[in-house]
């Protein structure tokens, strides 16, 4: 039961041009939503995160829209740079549980 | 510097064998936890410690245990009972309060033959 989905495997962008990346969820519980970066045989990083009371939340060139009734957020980086090409995680938490639940990642790369 | 090292790197280990992986933070952490990351699956948890002396079971805890006997640290042992126990293993800790983003170690990829 996959409760964070990323359905977009991969995606392509040109450098300069923006990159969306999407997200669903189906637990309503789920109140703080997070991106996190990823490189190969690394850790991923966090990017940015947004909780359930807002609907925006937006740091330099990366921004995430959350949409509550469509249980959907997406993360808008932009303009796109050949040093973002990673994979992106969609990570969801509930309440204070404090563990994460993570979607299966999209591999962005930017080309040139 | 602050962070979150797990070690080794890279862990090579026969079937039927129990393996220890190292995760230690100096962030003052209070929360930490274990990930394990397979192509396609994204990461699944599979256990997570509040607090000193406690810590509970994730989604895929099976053939896995762990210690939390000090703050700073929290082992992985991987038994001989985990079925497909190749994988990256990821090590996360937080300020366990509500809305704080995990930080990642650098992860431990085991190889078991």
């Amino acid at each position: 039961d996959q409760q964070v989905k990323q359905n977009s495997p991969s995606l392509s962008v040109q450098e300069g041009r923006i990159s969306i990346l999407n997200c669903d969820y189906t637990n309503s519980m789920f109140d703080y939503f997070l991106w996190y970066k990823k490189y190969p045989a690394e850790g991923p990083t966090f990017l940015i995160s947004i909780s359930s009371i807002k609907d925006k939340n937006e740091d330099g060139r990366f921004t995430v829209f959350l949409n509550k009734s469509a249980k959907h957020l997406s993360l808008h980086i932009v303009p796109s740079q050949p040093g973002d090409s990673a994979v992106y995680f969609c990570a969801a938490m509930a309440g204070t549980a404090s563990k994460l639940t993570f979607g299966t990642g999209t591999r962005l790369q930017v080309t040139l | 510097d602050g962070g979150i090292t797990q070690s080794p790197k890279y862990l090579f280990r026969k079937e039927g064998q129990n393996v220890t992986l190292s995760c230690e933070q100096n962030l003052n952490h209070d929360a930490m936890y274990w990930y394990r990351q397979d192509p396609g699956q994204g990461l699944r948890l599979i256990y997570y410690s509040q607090i000193v002396n406690d810590f509970q079971k994730g989604d895929i805890a099976e053939g896995y245990s762990v210690s939390r006997e000090k703050k700073e640290s929290f082992p992985l042992t991987v038994t001989s009972a985990q079925k497909n126990p190749t994988a990256f293993y990821l090590c996360a800790s937080s300020r366990d309060r509500q809305n704080s983003p995990l930080h990642f170690g650098n992860g431990t990829r085991l190889t078991v033959t």
